[in-house]
């Protein structure tokens, strides 16, 4: 029963580098989101995804970009990362959306940029 | 934006004591969530609450919603160390803002039970 995964779970990265995080879920849901977590400031979300083919942009979009593909997954990219994109990245889908219904998320990912 | 605030950030107590952790916002949700973090895992939904004034009680964990659905608290009895743990709330946001359905999360309150 895996239900969120993210791949990979630590990377670090020089400025100017480029990366993409994976997410993977395996509970058919239509919905998933990309958050990042910080020191004193909670979850933001950065962008999050409808559907298939769909994505639409979060809280913190810049200097991310986002793909889904395939229903069951959901990619983060950086393309020229920046020291200001040191975080713990989650990942998390649910079944209806937004409000209520419960957000399951991943284990996380946790980047350095130097 | 609607903030959320969480009161205290930090809170360290004894096995068996009880503690109470606050979320707080001047704007209106339409539902609140409770999640749990532990270290390097990813949040872990305890409870939503969608009325207000409603109460909702997990063993242990007492959830409240406030009457004009703007806070919330989290009260846990007899403390146990598997408590210990990174409390977040979350609200989504009210039918008459631009936040809509979209989760707000506070910062969290980071709670140690030692034996």
């Amino acid at each position: 029963n895996a239900g969120v995964t993210q791949t990979p779970k630590f990377r670090v990265l020089k400025t100017g580098q480029s990366m993409t995080l994976l997410c993977a879920q395996d509970m058919n849901h239509e919905y998933m989101y990309w958050y990042r977590q910080d020191p004193g400031m909670g979850l933001r979300l950065i962008h999050y995804s409808v559907g298939e083919g769909t994505t639409a942009k979060g809280e913190v979009p810049d200097g991310y970009n986002v793909s889904r593909l395939k229903k069951q997954n959901f990619l983060l990219g950086l393309e020229s990362a920046a020291p200001s994109q040191t975080s713990v990245y989650f990942c998390a889908s649910s079944y209806e959306g937004w409000g209520s219904d419960i957000q399951y998320f991943g284990a996380g990912t946790r980047l350095s940029v130097l | 934006t609607q903030l959320l605030e969480q009161s205290p950030q930090f809170l360290s107590i004894q096995e068996g004591e009880n503690l109470t952790v606050y979320c707080n916002s001047s704007s209106v949700f339409s539902s609140l969530q409770w999640y749990r973090q532990e270290p390097g895992e990813g949040p872990v939904l305890l409870v939503t609450v969608v009325t207000g004034g409603e109460v909702k009680k997990l063993k242990r964990l007492t959830f409240q919603f406030g009457d004009a659905r703007k806070d919330s608290s989290l009260h846990i009895t007899a403390a146990q160390p598997g408590d210990t743990g990174l409390y977040l709330c979350a609200g989504a946001g009210s039918m008459t803002t631009d936040s809509w359905g979209k989760l707000q999360f506070g910062a969290g309150t980071q709670v140690v039970v030692t034996p």
